[in-house]
């Protein structure tokens, strides 16, 4: 399967635990994104990394939210101390930046659940 | 904010076109308009985008009117697989994809 990966699907904890999420692009995509989506929204975008650098991060990751991206593949997407209102799909895509028309390729999320 | 607007839900018999409008009356002459669709559980799968000229590939067609104020994803012939949320985006390059809550089609048997 060549296609973004995540792990976990799903993750259930409780409210100030901290938890990571792990998501593997496409491997030749230079560009990976965070996004977050909740019931009957579309999805939000959270932050980039175009290879290793972070570009970009939303006004939505609050300090409890880090991202990283060591070597310019895998990602991790960490909160600390979470909060009932981190409940949500977190959506990892991946695309090729050297294309002037790039489409991004999503993962299939992974689901937390505050309790 | 999304600088889309879609119907919130539609419904396409089996074997019938779907056709799902979108309107951008703000769209910019450098952005391009994207389509995605969710499928339940699943995360957003790439249909297909377009600047000016009308647009066909494997999956839809993309009909673009000429003021670029609106368009209008295709689906010839809709398959139960077919229903999901799609999405039409306003995008530049360089920028990010935001999302609206697009419209959910359900196709019925």
């Amino acid at each position: 399967d060549t296609g973004v990966s995540q792990d976990p699907r799903h993750k259930i904890t409780k409210r100030g635990q901290n938890v990571t999420f792990r998501c593997d692009p496409i491997s030749e995509h230079n560009r990976l994104y965070w996004y977050r989506q909740t019931l009957g929204q579309g999805p939000e975008f959270l932050t980039y990394f175009q290879n290793e650098a972070q570009l970009e991060k939303s006004r939505l990751l609050s300090d409890r939210f880090s991202a990283e991206r060591p070597k310019g593949s895998f990602s991790t997407l960490e909160i600390q101390r979470t909060e009932q209102g981190d409940s949500a799909m977190y959506l990892c895509a991946s695309s090729d930046g050297n294309r002037e028309f790039y489409e991004q390729y999503f993962g299939p999320g992974t689901r937390l659940t505050v309790t | 904010d999304a600088k889309t607007t879609q119907p919130t839900s539609m419904d396409c018999a089996e074997g019938r076109a779907a056709n799902l409008p979108c309107n951008h009356s703000t769209i910019s002459g450098n952005e391009y308009v994207y389509w995605y669709r969710q499928i339940h559980s699943q995360g957003p799968q790439y249909i297909i985008h377009g600047l000016k000229n009308n647009e066909t590939n494997e999956m839809a067609s993309l009909i673009i009117t000429e003021d670029r104020k609106s368009s209008t994803l295709i689906l010839p012939h809709a398959t139960l697989r077919d229903t999901a949320v799609y999405y039409c985006i306003v995008h530049n390059y360089g920028q990010n994809f935001v999302f609206g809550p697009g419209t959910r089609l359900s196709v019925l048997p």
